[in-house]
């Protein structure tokens, strides 16, 4: 089964409106981390945002911010204002204590003016 | 500071050819990690180091895949008898610690090899 689903193959949103990625994940284990990385077309991974299994509030970073549902499993994506600069490809990530990221099959963003 | 680099960027082999990848974490990151992306998909697991200890190499997907961190730093991944579906980009990461799940991992910018 797979432990991170990003339903959304590609998402289309104009300069400065709001998106949501989307993720889902799958674990029994209750300490683990999720996170949000973009990889632009250059192929490097930048790490955008983080939010503990234990979390008790949302993880904000700057126009990040991660919408955790714990009991729905889910942790989606929050872009503010959107920036042409933003479009890129954008994975979810799941960590459980001492393993390796599984990553989802992400999300294409494309802005447009 | 510097970051995670990997070298080479690119790298055409053809099949059968052995090749090497190399990265350098930041320094003093215990952990290291090598995924796979294939094209269009999400980076895959590989293997991980802590220090010079390979503690998992469950996502080797053969025989012909091994990867060495003699000293706790440097690691190189080497694919012997290179075939066409090794294609992909290897992503190499380094993280202060191991256990806690907390921990971000770098990446570097990748290899893209390419087997012909």
């Amino acid at each position: 089964a797979q432990k991170i689903t990003q339903t959304q193959p590609g998402m289309f949103v104009q300069e400065k409106e709001a998106v949501t990625l989307d993720c889902t994940y799958d674990t029994s284990d209750p300490s683990y981390g999720l996170f949000w990385y973009k990889q632009p077309s250059s192929g490097e991974m930048i790490f955008l945002i983080y939010q503990g299994s234990y979390d008790q509030q949302n993880a904000t970073e700057g126009r990040y911010s991660l919408n955790f549902q714990k009991a729905r499993k889910s942790a989606n994506l929050v872009i503010s204002a959107s920036q042409l600069g933003d479009s890129a490809m954008y994975f979810c990530a799941m960590r459980e204590a001492g393993t390796a990221l599984i990553f989802g099959k992400g999300t294409t963003l494309s802005v447009s003016s | 500071g510097a970051g995670v680099s990997q070298s080479p960027r690119y790298k055409v082999a053809k099949r059968g050819q052995d090749v090497a990848l190399r990265c350098d974490p930041i320094s003093g990151h215990v952990s290291l990690f090598w995924y796979q992306q294939a094209l269009g998909q999400g980076p895959e697991f590989l293997t991980y180091f802590q220090n010079e200890a390979q503690l998992d190499k469950s996502g080797l997907p053969s025989d012909r895949f091994f990867a060495e961190r003699p000293e706790g730093s440097v690691s190189t991944l080497k694919i012997q008898r290179t075939q066409q579906e090794d294609s992909a980009v290897y992503l190499c990461a380094s993280s202060l610690e191991a256990a806690p799940a907390t921990y971000e991992q770098y990446f570097g910018p990748g290899t893209r090899l390419t087997v012909t």
